[in-house]
């Protein structure tokens, strides 16, 4: 099926960096999801996005729906060890019976 | 808010035989619950989608007659693995739809690993 491009697939940073990863579609979404999967569990809602220019900060995270509709980013801000896990992004396609599209998901490992 | 609960969270079962997956949104009434399987490092791949009351609408590809679906409440949905071989082993996970929340907004199961020997 159809999934996003997410970049990077990995991140290893060291406690207190920034961290930046977006996805991008080749198709127009509605909506943009941001997830975060511990190993093991399913995947937590971070962020929801629903307007084209739109950014919603959840503590230290940041995302913005990008102008064109067609990519999102996400940012972590000061990272620490607990931000560890796998990041998702989702896209809410109106044309596609209104399914969520999936990313593949950046892996962000921390060096304390 | 917006709690769902998976059961079991793991098990073990022996090939041939069915194993069934408990999906329950918590605190709120779930009109849609969708079923997922993650193989290890990939995304989430959708199984199937789950009207209350209704038959669910199966991906492409996935066979509707092997993973039986039910729905029978607004708060309860089940996964049925029937006749499960080893290449079924994974992990599933179910979400649900809050109806107060956006449309596109999914809550999610904890998951369940599945090992079939």
């Amino acid at each position: 099926g159809q999934q996003l491009n997410q970049s990077p697939q990995s991140m290893f940073i060291q406690e207190g960096e920034d961290v930046s990863m977006n996805c991008t579609s080749s198709s127009i979404f509605n909506t943009w999801l941001w997830y975060k999967q511990d190993p093991g569990e399913g995947p937590v809602l971070l962020i929801a996005l629903y307007k084209a220019g739109e950014l919603t900060s959840n503590g230290r995270l940041t995302a913005q729906f990008g102008i064109t509709r067609k990519d999102s980013f996400l940012n972590i801000s000061a990272s620490i060890p607990s931000d560890v896990g796998i990041y998702f992004c989702a896209g809410g396609d109106a044309g596609n019976n209104r399914k969520l599209i999936w990313g593949l998901g950046t892996s962000l490992a921390v060096n304390p | 808010g917006a709690v769902v609960s998976q059961h079991p969270s793991w098990v073990i079962c022996k090939s041939g035989t069915s194993v069934k997956i408990e999906c329950r949104s918590l605190d709120f009434q779930a009109t849609t619950m969708f079923w997922y399987r993650q193989f290890p490092k990939q995304s989430l791949m959708l199984m199937a989608t789950s009207n209350e009351g209704s038959k669910a609408t199966y991906e492409q590809g996935v066979e509707k007659d092997k993973f039986l679906i039910n729905h029978a409440s607004l708060t309860l949905s089940t996964l049925t693995v029937t006749s499960a071989h080893p290449e079924d082993s994974s992990f599933y996970i179910c979400s649900a739809r809050d109806p107060l929340a956006d449309y596109y907004e999914q809550y999610f199961g904890p998951g369940t690993r599945l090992t079939v020997t």
